[in-house]
Order: C-alpha cells, then structure tokens, then sequence
C-alpha cells in the first residue's frame, strides 16, 4: 500500500536552528516527491519537488531511495517559516498522497 | 495567488442531505483533483478528472461523485451526507502529468 508518514505532528524551534522534517514512504514504482506547505490562512502551495534540485527558500531535501526518506531541512529557521508542511509522493499523471503534515513553529 | 477558485467557502448541511462543492480550475488546466482533508490529517484523495473523464478514485464510496466541464469548472457531489463528512474538500488542478498541481482556498463543510 502507498503511504506517508511524518512522525512528527509539531516541531517546536528557536529562530536560527536548525530544522528538519521527516518524511519517510512506501510507494510502488518511482515516485516524485514534493513538499507543500500551508501558511496561515493561506492556501496550500508546493514549496519544492526532488526532481527539481532546487533550494526554496533556504529549504532542501535530499531524496534518498534505499532508506526511502524525503526529509525536508533548513540550516537556520525564521520565523516565517511556521506552517504546516506535507510530505507527497507521486507517479506522473496520478493524485498526490499527503502524509499527516508537521507543524514547524518557530520562536524568536 | 494562483487562478484556481472554489465556492462555496463555508457550508452547513445536515445529514442525509445532498451537497455540491464547486471549482474552477486554472485555464488550460485538464486535470482536476478533489481531496478531502478532515481536521488534523492530511488531504485524502477523492478522484481526479482529465479531460471530463474520471481517470483515477480515491477509497471513497460511491455516493461521493464529479463532473468536469469543458470550460475548466468542476464538480464535487456527495449524496447522503453522513457526519465523517465534515471536512475541507480542496481541489487542485494541473496542466499536464508533469505539471505542479495548484490548489483551491477549499469549502469548508459541516454535516450536523
């Protein structure tokens, strides 16, 4: 079966730490794997997909297929970046399957 | 901000009731998914349309039901409302398999 799992519902940090949030899946075939995030009060947008190698910003994650781990992290957290963050994987032309989410509340 | 909208933004039914949950999608945008995401979890697929057809469902009964429309607007209907219900129902539409999907502001439904 496809699964998500976050095993952190809320990670509490100081502005500055650093972050990391956990993403581990079981999925049939090779999936993509994105990261959304949700703001307050904001819709839930895609922050970075693997494919795309890119830093969002300041975040990166690595994928790593033999521990089958996503983990999404930052060096130094702001405060801004407290929200909701959604581990997805997804087979092209299918329907995202979101894990739990992880609230990152950062506190200055 | 991206161009996807739904409507209504909050609603009450009572249960038994017979609900319709709309979208508009992205212009150009031929698939549109429907998630449902009850509080404190994460979104649940419900099916996706390409093109006005369902090309793909969720595990969700069938009395949770769509419809695509030529001019990028969709559809969400759920007969018989039950309690579970109640919930925020996104949509997300995408341009093609490889595309990022952009997600809706969602309707937030309370079953009484």
């Amino acid at each position: 079966a496809q699964r998500v799992t976050q095993p952190e519902k809320l990670l509490s940090v100081f502005k500055g730490a650093p972050v990391e949030l956990k993403c581990n899946y079981s999925y049939s075939g090779s999936p993509e794997l994105f990261w959304y995030v949700q703001y307050s009060r904001q819709r839930l947008q895609l922050l970075l997909r693997h494919i795309s190698r890119e830093s969002i910003k300041g975040f990166t994650a690595d994928l790593n297929k033999g521990e089958t781990s996503f983990h999404l992290k930052k060096p130094f957290a702001q405060e801004e970046d407290s929200a909701m963050y959604y581990c997805a994987p997804n087979q092209a032309g299918t329907a995202l399957i979101f894990g739990k989410g992880t609230t990152l509340s950062v506190s200055s | 901000e991206t161009g996807v909208t739904q409507s209504p933004t909050h609603l009450i039914k009572t249960r038994g009731q017979q609900v319709t949950l709309r979208c508009s999608s992205q212009s150009g945008h031929n698939t549109v998914s429907w998630y449902q995401q009850a509080l404190g979890q994460g979104p649940q697929f419900i099916f996706q349309y390409y093109r006005e057809e369902e090309n793909g469902r969720g595990n969700f009964p069938p009395r949770f039901s769509g419809l695509q429309f030529p001019n990028y607007s969709s559809e969400l209907n759920v007969n018989a409302l039950e309690l579970d219900d109640s919930a925020l129902y996104l949509c997300a539409s995408r341009g093609g398999a490889q595309e990022t999907q952009y997600f809706g502001p969602g309707t937030r439904l309370l079953v009484l």
